[in-house]
């Protein structure tokens, strides 16, 4: 079954670093570009990172990704309050024949 | 910069249709990025619909839809759309359009959604 599983929530502190894990399989993240999506409450999903670990521009340098093999993560270096947000993961899926996203990970800033 | 402008709320009944519109303003050609279509059923995450290539017509749709969406594009007026067919109230939801790649899950930027909700 193609998944991406992530964890459901993930908290820190301000200032701390937060991690978020993305696990695929061979036809998801071990053969295609992972992506990274930020939800803002009431707001649109963002597109935070992109071709595994390349941010756009207006993206602030705290958030920075990789990935290896069949799993993927993003960190948020110096988390502040404005990063409490959904975040998702997203790999196309060659058994699927389209875009898989993950269930999501709520970054909630104590 | 191009920016995605969606249609309005909409209500409808158990079984009726809904069409959603995406309206790209700004930025370069409309037609060499795919339009994708994602919704959020309210307190779950993101799910793939289906997406369109304006300039070839070429459309595809996540096997959960088939047989109930309709994506289609207008490049003389550089806009979208999504129907959704046979509406049950478990296809209540947000649903956003994205620009984004050809068989990617790349997608850039978002329209502002627009809710769709099925009740009776």
């Amino acid at each position: 079954q193609s998944v991406l599983t992530q964890p459901p929530s993930a908290s820190g502190t301000p200032g701390q670093r937060v991690t978020i894990s993305c696990s695929g399989s061979s036809s998801n993240i071990g053969s295609n570009i992972i992506n990274w999506y930020q939800c803002l409450p009431g707001t649109a999903p963002k597109l935070l990172i992109h071709s595994n670990n390349q941010r756009p521009a207006g993206v602030p340098d705290r958030f920075s990704a990789s990935k290896s093999g069949t799993s993927a993560s993003l960190a948020i270096s110096g988390l502040q309050s404005e990063d409490e947000a959904d975040y998702y993961c997203a790999a196309w899926d060659d058994s699927l024949n389209g875009p898989l996203f993950g269930g999501g990970t709520k970054v909630t800033v104590l | 910069q191009v920016q995605l402008v969606q249609s309005g709320a909409e209500l409808r009944k158990p079984g009726s249709s809904v069409q959603v519109s995406c309206k790209a303003s700004g930025g370069d050609t409309f037609n060499v990025y795919a339009i994708a279509w994602v919704r959020q059923v309210p307190g779950q995450g993101l799910e793939w619909i289906g997406g369109i290539l304006p300039n070839l017509g070429a459309a595809n749709s996540a096997q959960r839809f088939w047989d109930r969406v309709t994506i289609t594009a207008d490049e003389s007026t550089r806009t979208g759309y999504m129907e959704l067919k046979n509406l049950r109230p478990e296809d209540t939801a947000v649903y956003y359009c994205a620009r984004g790649g050809w068989q990617s899950a790349f997608f850039d930027p978002w329209g502002q959604g627009t809710l769709v909700t099925v009740s009776s």
